[in-house]
């Protein structure tokens, strides 16, 4: 199993570009997560799917966009980038509430620089 | 608004010492989690508790819900053990996880 899977690695964008970030997880887990994580701050959630056909706002959604294309795969749209969307984002996922072991796995991140 | 606190922020350690990482919550949770990251790397889960304590080889977690409070503990450090620790709860009833902000442990050989 490759776990939770994400592209690109590394990206860099000028203000207002679009782009899409992947995620992908082969553990048939029904929740997945986009968080951001920055310099002296915890990892804050920008969106979550509790199950394949939904999605919700977290902590920090403003100026992002998911899908949740199936049950695999969770993508974060950036519509019009900002530098204060330059950061690290970790996609994560968890089984089925009772499922053991009942933790988030997290993808490697990927590292997004905003110019 | 709910709150993780970890101490220290930052902690050098010469290899083969003891070490201990906290945590303290404000709330009541329904969990908490353990996280390892290392430099430029991903996020790897190491304990999820509700109560008591766990180990997993050199490394031991403890949590005490009534004082609110959980500690890592590491014993006979080794520099791979260099790394940044989360502590992470999950808060009932949301369900949602909130991190603290890490402690970046260096272990000296």
């Amino acid at each position: 199993n490759a776990g939770v899977t994400q592209t690109p690695k590394f990206q860099v964008l000028k203000t207002g570009q679009s782009m899409t970030l992947q995620c992908a997880q082969d553990m048939n887990h029904n929740s997945m997560y986009w968080y951001r994580q920055d310099p002296g701050m915890g990892l804050r959630l920008i969106y979550y799917s509790a199950s394949e056909g939904t999605t919700d706002k977290g902590e920090v959604p403003n100026g992002y966009n998911v899908s949740r294309l199936n049950k695999r795969e969770f993508s974060l749209r950036l519509e019009s980038a900002a530098p204060s969307q330059t950061s690290v984002y970790f996609c994560a996922s968890t089984p089925l509430r009772g499922q053991k072991p009942y933790e988030q796995y997290f993808g490697p991140g990927t590292r997004l620089t905003v110019t | 608004k709910n709150e993780v606190e970890q101490s220290p922020q930052n902690l050098t350690a010469q290899e083969g010492e003891f070490i201990t990482i906290n945590c303290s919550y404000s709330v009541g949770i329904s969990a908490l989690h353990w996280l390892q990251q290392h430099p430029g790397g991903g996020i790897v889960s190491l304990f999820m508790l509700s109560s008591g304590k766990k180990k997993h080889g050199r490394l031991i977690a403890t949590i005490n819900i009534q004082e609110k409070h959980s500690s890592l503990h590491i014993t006979a450090s080794h520099p791979r053990d260099s790394a940044v620790y989360i502590c992470a709860v999950r808060f009932t009833p949301t369900n949602k996880l909130i991190f603290g902000t890490g402690t970046l442990l260096a272990v000296q050989p």
